[in-house]
This record gives C-alpha cells, sequence and structure tokens, in this order.
C-alpha cells in the first residue's frame, strides 16, 4: 500500500486533457514539494514536473502540475500517443524520514 | 549534463549479496544526494536510501535496516548499493538517481536516473 494514492488507471482519447490526482497527507505533500515522473514502457522514470508546478527543460508545456493542501493533481492536455505510459507522484515524507511514491497511474491513450 | 550509469544485470540465490554499482559523468557528483530506488516486476518506485558522498553518510528507509549499505567513491564518481540476505521478494529494478534541488530535502526531486539493473533472486 503506497503512502500517496493515486488512481491506477487512466484513459483519454488523442487531443483530450485528462488529469491524474495524488492525494497525501500533511507530513507528506502537506508540508514539501510534489514532483511528477513519467515511465514509459520498459524505461526508467524521468522527471516531468518537480516543485509541484516546474517543468523541466525539454517537457512540454501541454504538462502542468498543481498542489492544494495535502493533495496534488498532474494534468496533461492535448494528449498525444506517446504520452502513454505511467505517471508517480513523490513527496519528501517528514514523519517517516523517507521519499514516498504514489502507485502509480497508468495512462492509455485510446 | 550528468548522466548516471549503471552495471549490469545479476542473478542471485536467495540468502546471498549483490552490489549494484551507479557511475555519474558529466556534471558535479560529490555534493549531490545519489538515492537507490527499486521497483518490483508490474509495481511502483519504492526509495531505498541513499548518501550524499562529500559527507559520506547514508541514510536508508527502516525497511532495509540491517540489510542496505549504500556507498560512494568520489574518486571514481561511484556509488553503490549493496542489499543482502537477498529474498524472493527483492527481485526488482534497482535505480539510482541524484537528488537536485536545495539543501533542503522536502523541496527536492530526482533527476536524471540511471537506467535501471533487474536483479532477480531465484534458487
Amino acid at each position: 500500500q503506497s503512502v500517496l494514492t493515486q488512481p491506477p488507471s487512466a484513459s483519454a482519447t488523442p487531443g483530450q486533457r485528462v488529469t491524474i490526482s495524488c492525494s497525501g497527507s500533511s507530513s507528506n505533500i502537506g508540508s514539501n514539494t510534489v514532483n511528477w515522473y513519467q515511465q514509459l514502457p520498459g524505461t526508467a522514470p524521468k522527471l516531468l514536473i518537480y516543485s509541484n508546478n516546474q517543468r523541466p527543460s525539454g517537457v512540454p508545456d501541454r504538462f502542468s502540475g498543481s498542489k492544494s493542501g495535502t493533495s496534488a493533481s498532474l494534468a496533461i492536455s492535448g494528449l498525444q500517443s506517446e504520452d502513454e505510459a505511467d505517471y508517480y507522484c513523490a513527496a519528501w515524507d517528514d514523519s517517516l524520514n523517507v521519499w514516498v511514491f504514489g502507485g502509480g497511474t497508468k495512462l492509455t491513450v485510446l | 549534463q550528468v548522466q548516471l550509469v549503471q552495471s549490469g544485470a545479476e542473478v542471485k540465490k536467495p540468502g546471498s549479496s549483490v552490489k549494484v554499482s551507479c557511475k555519474a559523468s558529466g556534471g558535479t557528483f560529490s555534493s549531490y544526494a545519489i538515492s537507490w530506488v527499486r521497483q518490483a516486476p508490474g509495481q511502483g518506485l519504492e526509495w531505498m536510501g541513499g548518501i550524499i558522498p562529500i559527507f559520506g553518510t547514508a541514510k536508508h528507509a527502516q525497511k532495509f535496516q540491517g540489510r542496505v549499505t549504500i556507498t560512494a567513491d568520489e574518486s571514481t564518481s561511484t556509488a553503490y548499493m549493496e542489499l543482502s540476505s537477498l529474498r524472493s521478494e527483492d527481485t526488482a529494478v534497482y535505480y539510482c538517481a541524484r537528488e537536485d534541488g536545495t539543501m533542503v530535502r522536502g523541496d527536492n526531486w530526482f533527476d536524471p536516473w540511471g537506467q535501471g539493473t533487474l536483479v532477480t533472486v531465484s534458487s
């Protein structure tokens, strides 16, 4: 059971917008910033969003992140087939003294 | 641009140990934390622990207490993760990742990641 809670799956058609939620607690998301990682099939995770809503260089502005209280979300607009991947949220947990991850959301582009 | 290159796949017997390496190139090594994250087949990501090479002290998740040893060699810009008393549940892909950001851990993130090392524990 993951400390951060994500829906196991999400789906949408090309061009649509999809949102993935990530729910935590006061000791992780409530106290620290949230990062999102994209894992394409058979590859290592890649940083997608850091510090709640910042995009690393090279990440399209179709990807955006937000945080409110103890929850965060990742939005992908103008969905493309290459966005089909697993998405993980992560944050540092001040009580457990570990990095905690969500269980991952498998995004399917229909 | 820093790159992390990990050692190759391993097959181990239950009860044995495995040591995975993670070599950094193209950037500063010593002052950034290197973390180890594992992913069991079909499962999510799990943080095991990390080390800041310049300080040499490692921290690890309580779950791996007594079984994991994380070290770093500044002279070769290489971090290591050794896991002992292996059991079948340790079969996973093990990733190293650089922890970037600020001096405040809660404001950091993992970038980049190594390519991953598959460790298979089987009799």
